[in-house]
């Protein structure tokens, strides 16, 4: 069956980075899109941007261009978000999601989240 | 991209029926048949309830039905049941590969 699995919890200081990992299986990894959302506490889901796994091309959301980094390693069909500059703001949950490729736009299967914690 | 906006809250007894509403713009939802929707209980994944507007997935019951009028799209539960009780989100292809989401609903059953 369809999954995507994501890499564990993580506390991280101001001004650091963090990667977060979600690896796939059950599906042929390019044929999908991987997208990554967030939620901070308390508040809504927030698109964060897309990577496609065929061609490693992306799409970032205008507020996370130049902070947000989305890449895919396909012989292990597993895809990253890296996220740098962390402050506060950027305690979330992070899930990815898969998006089938073609003329479809919804999210079909999720990762179980990982939690990031920006804490000094 | 401005979250599409939706109610706090929406809440319904056992048997009734409560409707969700997702208001957007031209750009997304009134711009595009892309609208779905999950349904996303606290500690777990998401889960895809509807999609292009009015599709159910395989394995999703048929008392989650949605629609589209304009900028708004709705979900509507039928015959409300315990289980029911989750946060709920709208979500749209917003053009320029971009994707938006709605601030959620959280659905009580009293």
């Amino acid at each position: 069956q369809v999954q995507l699995v994501q890499s564990g919890a993580e506390v991280k200081k101001p001004g650091a980075s963090v990667r977060v990992s979600c690896k796939t299986s059950g599906y042929t990894f390019t044929d999908y899109f991987i997208h990554w959302v967030r939620q901070a506490p308390g508040q809504g889901l927030e698109w964060m941007g897309r990577t496609n796994p065929y061609s490693g091309g992306t799409n970032y959301a205008q507020r996370f261009q130049g902070s947000v980094t989305m890449t895919r390693d396909t012989s292990i069909s597993t895809a990253y978000m890296e996220l740098t500059s962390l402050t506060s703001d950027d305690t979330a949950m992070y899930y990815c999601a898969r998006v089938p490729g073609g003329y479809a736009y919804h999210f079909d299967n999720w990762g179980q989240g990982t939690l990031v914690t920006v804490s000094s | 991209q401005s979250a599409l906006t939706q109610p706090p809250s929406a809440s319904g007894s056992p048997g009734q029926s409560v409707t969700i509403s997702c208001t957007g713009t031209n750009s997304d939802v009134g711009g595009h048949n892309f609208v779905s929707w999950y349904q996303h209980h606290p500690g777990k994944a998401p889960k895809l309830m509807v999609y292009e507007v009015n599709k159910r997935p395989s394995g999703v019951p048929d008392r989650f039905s949605a629609s589209k009028s304009g900028n708004t799209a709705s979900l509507t539960v039928s015959g409300l049941q315990a289980e029911d009780e989750a946060n709920y989100y709208c979500s749209s292809y917003a053009g320029n590969n971009a994707w938006v989401f709605g601030g959620g609903t959280e659905l009580t059953v009293l």
